[in-house]
């Protein structure tokens, strides 16, 4: 079955700060893997995908994520936190049109 | 979010009632699904819907059931509330591929008391 775990329940980081969010999977054969971030009393908005090609991926709001398929890692990264970044997010991963969700991260960007 | 619509937004209903929520696409997408949101747990796979009548289980089943009766809208029913279905609930929607992700509905938050 696929999976994927987010070991940071919460991530704190100073407004200007590279911010990373952690996320590893399992999967059987090639992961899709997705970000996403949730605001408060909000339902979840698209930030990136990894299916193939390239490991560094760009997506929405200046993040990107590293595929690395040795250390079976989708990590998220902003190189410069803001303080508007501060949000629920969920690492996914796809199989037969279903996505399974990590836990969550909550980051908290403090000004 | 644009092209799924979820009803109602807020409800609060008594153990033992039957409760229906309802997810609305004008996307035409073939794939809906159902999840519920908790703290510590993510987001988990209730049911979800490949087609007009075609359904099946998530992880979490037991308890509730599903319809699709039109392409459009895809209800989620617990036949007899309890505390444990307090949660929210979002709905999501996906072309036929697996290149694309979802796109998520605004959320029912149910409080069974």
């Amino acid at each position: 079955a696929q999976s994927v775990a987010q070991p940071e329940d919460q991530v704190n980081v100073a407004e200007g700060n590279p911010l990373t969010v952690k996320c590893t999977y399992s999967v059987s054969g090639n992961p899709y893997l997705f970000w996403y971030v949730q605001y408060p009393n909000r339902g979840l908005q698209f930030l990136l995908k990894y299916i193939t090609g390239d490991n560094l991926v760009k997506g929405s709001y200046g993040f990107e994520a590293e595929f690395n398929k040795s250390q079976t890692s989708f990590h998220l990264k902003k190189p410069s936190a803001l303080v508007s970044d501060s949000a629920l997010y969920f690492c996914a991963v796809r199989s037969d049109y279903k996505l399974s969700f990590g836990a969550g991260t909550t980051v908290t960007v403090r000004a | 979010d644009a092209g799924i619509t979820q009803s109602p937004r807020h409800k609060v209903t008594e153990t033992g009632t039957p409760v229906t929520l309802r997810c609305h696409q004008t996307e035409n997408h073939r794939y809906m699904y159902w999840y519920r949101q908790d703290p510590g747990h993510g987001l988990r796979l209730i049911h979800y819907s490949y087609g007009v009548k075609d359904t099946d289980k998530g992880e979490v089943s037991d308890g509730y059931s599903v319809s699709r009766s039109k392409t459009e809208d895809f209800l989620l029913t617990l036949e007899s509330a309890t505390s444990s279905q307090t949660s929210v609930y979002f709905c999501a929607i996906t072309k036929d591929s697996t290149w694309y992700g979802y796109t998520f509905g605004s959320g029912t938050r149910l409080t069974v008391v």
